[in-house]
């Protein structure tokens, strides 16, 4: 149950498009579409961006877009936006019926 | 509006024990699985536990199974978390999360900090 592999930062100009990447295995983000993206500002409890790989909830801007190839989900938002600077998660579904979570990317808008 | 309040955190030695709850509100808490996240000081989210709707399935990420234990009562709409054998690297917020026959989280709560000091 080793969590997945996230790059601790990624940062950005307002406008510009940026991809957090998920890098798991076989028996989690390679062997399910159960994938999930969450976005936690400081000091509030995480929200529910991307689910199935790709579905974006009811109210969730559509600058938010996931994608999966193999082991490696991603995240990509498009025209960062100043509102967007927070922590993101990745977790998914495993072959043993448990969860897993990403080690979580620090977004940070230049 | 689908709410979750947890409780029961608090301050305990290493070794000791705490029970966590969770009151759920603004949905059919029977038809829900459970689950109990948490969230280190500064570090990232950990699920910890869950549940299935009737109570029938638990599962446990290693680092906890055999020392916590996830229940529920769905006639109190509640979930609950008896944490025991606690160490300092349980120190955390713990946060309740519901979904229903889906594999993510699209409900939680505000969470409750449990501390393991001396």
């Amino acid at each position: 149950q080793s969590a997945l592999t996230q790059p601790a930062s990624v940062s950005g100009s307002p406008g510009q498009s940026i991809t957090i990447s998920c890098a798991g295995t076989s028996s989690d983000v390679g062997g399910h579409n159960y994938v999930s993206w969450y976005q936690q500002h400081p000091g509030k409890a995480p929200k529910l961006m991307i689910y199935d790989v790709t579905n974006r909830p009811s109210g969730v801007s559509n600058h938010f877009s996931g994608s999966k190839s193999g082991n490696t989900a991603s995240l990509t938002i498009s025209g960062l936006q100043a509102e967007d600077e927070a922590d993101y998660y990745c977790a998914s579904y495993t072959s043993s019926g448990t969860y897993v979570f990403g080690t979580g990317t620090k977004v940070t808008v230049l | 509006e689908v709410q979750l309040v947890e409780s029961g955190g608090g301050l305990v030695q290493p070794g000791g024990s705490l029970r966590l709850s969770c009151a759920a509100s603004g949905f059919i808490f029977s038809r829900y699985w459970m689950s109990w996240i948490r969230q280190a000081p500064g570090k990232g989210l950990e699920w910890v536990a869950n549940i299935k709707r009737d109570g029938g399935e638990e599962y446990y990420v290693d680092s906890v199974r055999g020392r916590f234990t996830i229940s529920r009562d769905n006639a109190k709409n509640s979930v609950y978390l008896q944490m025991s054998s606690l160490r300092a690297e349980d120190t955390a917020i713990y946060y309740c999360s519901s979904y229903h026959d889906t594999y993510h989280f699209p409900y939680w709560g505000r969470g409750t900090l449990v501390t393991v000091s001396s």
